[in-house]
Parts: C-alpha cells; structure tokens; sequence
C-alpha cells in the first residue's frame, strides 16, 4: 500500500492494557496528524507534528501520548482506555510550507474498541 | 480558536439535482479551505480546495465559492449521480503560533442521492 499506510486496521483492548498505533507515509511530507473519528465528533483533530512543532488539542486525555520520531513516522501510545475511546482513528499527512499547507493525505485508520 | 460549523447534516436529493452545503468559520486569519468527500468505510479524500485569494474554483460538476467578508464557503455539486453518495467535510485552516497550519472540521454533510 502506498501514501498513507496504519496498523494495526483493528484493535480490541481492555481498559488496562497498553497498545500503540503506528502511522507511516511515504508521499515525503513534513507533517503529520492524528485525528479521532466518532459518530459523536465526526473528524477530531489530536495531534499535529509541523515544522517541527508539536500542537496539541487540549481537550485531549493524557492517556493518549503521540511520538513523531521523524517525518515519516508517527505513533499514537493509548495505555488505560475508556469504553467511549472506541473510535476510527485516523492519521494524516501533509506538505505544510510557510507560504502555505497543501491537501492532508488520510490513512484507512485504525478501528479502536475498547471493552 | 478556529470553529467551523456546516450546514445540513443531512441533505436527500434525486439524481441530476444539485446539492450545495455550507461552512461557516470564525477565525478571519484562515486561509486554506478544503473539501473531503468520505464514502463509507473508506478515508476522506480530497475533492476541491480553495485559498483565500480566490473568490470561486470550479472542476467539472463540483465548485467551491468562498465570501471571506462573511466568512462563509459553500460546496456545490450539480448534476448529481449516485456515486455522490458520501458524507463530506469542509475544513478551514489557521496558523498555530508556531508556524503549523491547524486544520478545524466541520460536522459533516450525509449526501443521499437517489436514483
């Protein structure tokens, strides 16, 4: 698979467990993002990782802890998880320049349950 | 920040009618607006974008017209088909104080296109 690629496609975890979310992109963009999608909040932005700047929503719990080790590469570290974290979660990426950003490329996401 | 908000959450229409939808955005320093189109169980997808320099930009049946005085940008599909059938997303983006664009959704639009 090409662009944007995500495992695991499913997940299924209890509320003590420790898992992590990988998100790679192969299209050479600089920026990185994970959103949460639900029924609730059709297309939540989390994190962003630009120009090497970290921004965060602070709505966020701290349960959820993102690592961008570079630019091709983002994680979304989930430990201690509530029954309402099920969602789609999703990342992205784009070609953000100062001048200006281009489209975001979306991954298939990472469908979360957490039981 | 940024709050977008878009309007129907719902729109039904026959075949070969137009649809149009409606975002509403409150930060004046947002300058990129894009449009995802979503089918089901499937990634968003970029369908049109425009930038706050231009007033219209048009690509075969999709258009996508923004007022920035008012603050407002519409979605418009004519000549509908059946495979039009998806929820669509406009999205309006702003600076974060580092650098980063910050893309803010809307809620979403379930376009039904009967047959």
């Amino acid at each position: 698979e090409t662009g944007v690629t995500q495992t695991p496609r499913h997940l299924v975890m209890g509320m003590t467990n420790k898992k992590s979310l990988k998100c790679e992109q192969h299209l050479g963009h600089n920026a990185m993002y994970w959103y949460k999608q639900s029924a609730k909040k059709p297309l939540e932005l989390m994190f962003v990782y630009s120009l090497e700047e970290r921004v965060e929503n602070n709505s966020v719990p701290s349960r959820f802890s993102p690592e961008c080790p570079n630019s091709s590469h983002l994680f979304l570290h989930l430990h201690t998880l509530q029954p309402e974290d099920s969602a789609l979660y999703l990342c992205a990426s784009s070609q953000d320049k100062l001048a200006g950003v281009s489209e975001q490329y979306f991954g298939p996401g990472t469908r979360l349950t957490v039981t | 920040g940024e709050n977008v908000e878009q309007h129907p959450s719902t729109l039904s229409v026959q075949e070969g009618d137009s649809a149009v939808i409606k975002c509403t955005y409150s930060d004046s320093a947002s300058n990129y607006f894009p449009w995802y189109k979503q089918e089901l169980g499937k990634r968003p997808q970029l369908i049109i974008d425009i930038r706050s320099n231009v007033g219209e930009k048009k690509d075969q049946r999709i258009a996508v017209t923004l007022n920035k005085t008012a603050k407002h940008f519409s979605l418009h599909i004519t000549e509908t088909q059946p495979e039009d059938s998806a929820v669509y997303f406009c999205a309006a983006s702003s600076r974060a104080s580092g650098g980063s664009y910050i893309p803010t959704f809307g809620r979403g639009t379930s376009l039904i296109v009967h047959p």
